[in-house]
C-alpha cells in the first residue's frame, strides 16, 4: 500500500509461482494507473497501465485489475522468473502527474 | 533512440557547492520530468515541462533548486548552494504527452558531503 518510510514491504515469490502486487491509491480522481519496475542501479521501467474507464489489462505475463471502489490496484506476474526480481511501483495519475507509491520489493527463489 | 540520457551517473560535491544535473530527453517526447529518490520519501515528482515551458514546479523543495530547458534536447536541473540532506538518486523522465508512459533514464546519484 501507499507508505512512506525506511522499509519496503517485501514479497517473496518462488520461482515458477505467478506473483501478486497489491496497491491502495490515494486520490479519487486519478485517471491513469502505472506500473514500473526498478532494478538496481537503474531507472524506473514501465511495465503496464490501465486507464479509469478500465478494470483490468493484459501484457505479456502481466495484468492489472483496478477496483475504484476501494482505490486498489494489483499487479499480477504469471510464471515469476528470477529477472522479476525488482522493486515494483504504482503510481496514480492526475492532469500528468503522476505520484508514486512507496514499492514492493519482489524476490524470487529457486 | 538512445533513451534517456542523464549526466553525470555519479556526482560527489561537498556542502556549498553548486551542482548541476543533465538531461537529454527522447526525441521526439513533448514532456519532461525530473524526480528525485531517496529511500524516505520515495519518487517525488520536482518539476515538468511541456514543450521546453515550466508546466509545474510544486514539488521543487526550495529556492536552492532550479531547472531549465533551453531547447527540446536538453534540460539542467541545479542545486545552489547543495546541502547534504539533498544527497539522492535523481531521475529525468520523457513522455509523448500527458497521461502516457514516461521513460526514465539511468539515474544521476548525488552525494553531498
Amino acid at each position: 500500500g501507499e507508505s512512506v518510510g525506511l522499509h519496503l514491504p517485501t514479497l517473496s515469490v518462488q520461482e515458477g509461482d505467478n506473483s501478486i502486487i497489491n496497491c491502495a491509491y490515494s486520490n479519487s480522481a486519478s485517471d491513469y494507473f502505472i506500473w514500473y519496475k526498478q532494478e538496481s542501479g537503474k531507472g524506473p521501467q514501465f511495465i503496464i497501465d490501465i486507464r479509469s474507464n478500465m478494470d483490468k489489462r493484459q501484457g505479456q505475463r502481466v495484468t492489472v485489475l483496478l477496483n475504484k471502489t476501494v482505490k486498489h490496484l494489483s499487479l499480477q506476474i504469471a510464471a515469476t522468473q528470477p529477472g522479476d526480481s525488482a522493486v515494483y511501483f504504482c503510481a496514480e495519475g492526475s492532469w500528468g502527474k503522476l505520484q508514486f507509491g512507496a514499492g514492493t520489493q519482489v524476490v524470487v527463489t529457486p | 533512440d538512445a533513451g534517456v540520457i542523464q549526466s553525470p551517473r555519479h556526482e560527489v560535491t561537498e556542502m556549498g557547492q553548486e551542482v548541476t544535473l543533465r538531461c537529454k530527453p527522447i526525441s521526439g517526447h513533448d514532456y519532461l520530468f525530473w524526480y528525485r529518490q531517496t529511500m524516505m520519501r520515495g519518487l517525488e515528482l520536482l518539476i515538468y515541462f511541456n514543450n521546453n515551458v515550466p508546466i509545474d514546479d510544486s514539488g521543487m523543495p526550495e529556492d536552492r533548486f532550479s531547472a531549465k530547458m533551453p531547447n527540446a534536447s536538453f534540460s539542467t536541473l541545479k542545486i545552489q548552494p547543495s546541502e547534504p540532506r539533498d544527497s539522492a538518486v535523481y531521475f529525468c523522465a520523457s513522455s509523448l504527452s500527458l497521461n502516457n508512459e514516461q521513460f526514465f533514464g539511468p539515474g544521476t546519484r548525488l552525494t553531498v558531503l
